[in-house]
């Protein structure tokens, strides 16, 4: 597709059970981040990739997040053990090669709603 | 984040109206990324200042950066009632156009 693609729009999970959020990035772009958004707040920065290495970390707020990109293409971010504080809307963003030398933007999804029970 | 702040959080103008929305920052600004959001949808990139002062627009939308005041503003003309939304400001910090840290958001209604 022409944009980032992320799934689940929605998600509805009990509290205690792990879930997993799918980003598909615009074709060819080397950097991928996840932001977390929640209600009436802008996004938080939680990581950022560039092509499988997973370069910051820094935002993610406990061990139980965990996000890879095997392939420095799709990345999933998985939390463990939710807890109804993990409800949210989580942003993934994807930027071109020359993102950084050129400072492009970053695209974003739609983003997955998650709900916690 | 209140290192980076929006003013003012919500604005409702009449349609036609001339309209200014601000994002003062308490750090250095490498590059500050202005979006818009439609609820339930991702962000929309609208236009991108650099580091020196710069002002960029695209058709009614004006975005200036005050390197002095560590300070931007989205200025929209003529509003329109496509123009509705919440536009976040987002800034980098470190100067490698990764990591952004965004406002709070000012959300926008234009009535007719």
């Amino acid at each position: 597709g022409a944009g980032v693609s992320q799934s689940p729009r929605y998600k509805v999970a009990k509290r205690g059970q792990d879930v997993a959020l799918r980003c598909d990035p615009i074709s060819g772009h080397v950097s991928l981040f996840w932001y977390q958004q929640a209600l009436g707040q802008g996004p938080e920065f939680l990581t950022y990739f560039q092509n499988e290495a997973q370069l910051d970390k820094s935002g993610l707020p406990s061990d139980r997040f965990f996000a890879e990109r095997p392939e420095g293409s799709v990345s999933t971010l998985k939390i463990q053990r939710t807890q109804q504080e993990d409800s949210a809307v989580y942003l993934c963003a994807s930027q071109s090669t020359e993102g950084v030398i050129r400072n492009q933007p970053q695209h974003f999804g739609d983003g997955t709603r998650l709900s916690i029970l | 984040s209140q290192e980076l702040e929006q003013s003012p959080q919500s604005l409702i103008v009449q349609e036609g109206k001339n309209l200014t929305i601000n994002c003062t920052s308490s750090k250095t600004l490498y590059g500050l990324y202005w979006y818009k959001q439609k609820y339930g949808e991702g962000l929309i990139f609208l236009m991108m200042l650099q580091k020196g002062g710069e002002e960029k627009s695209h058709e009614k939308i004006t975005a200036k950066l005050d390197e002095k005041k560590q300070q931007s503003s989205l200025h929209i003309t003529a509003s329109q009632p496509s123009h509705a939304g919440i536009y976040l400001c987002g800034a980098d910090w470190a100067g490698t156009a990764s990591k952004l840290t965004f406002g709070t958001g000012t959300r926008l209604q234009v009535t007719l």
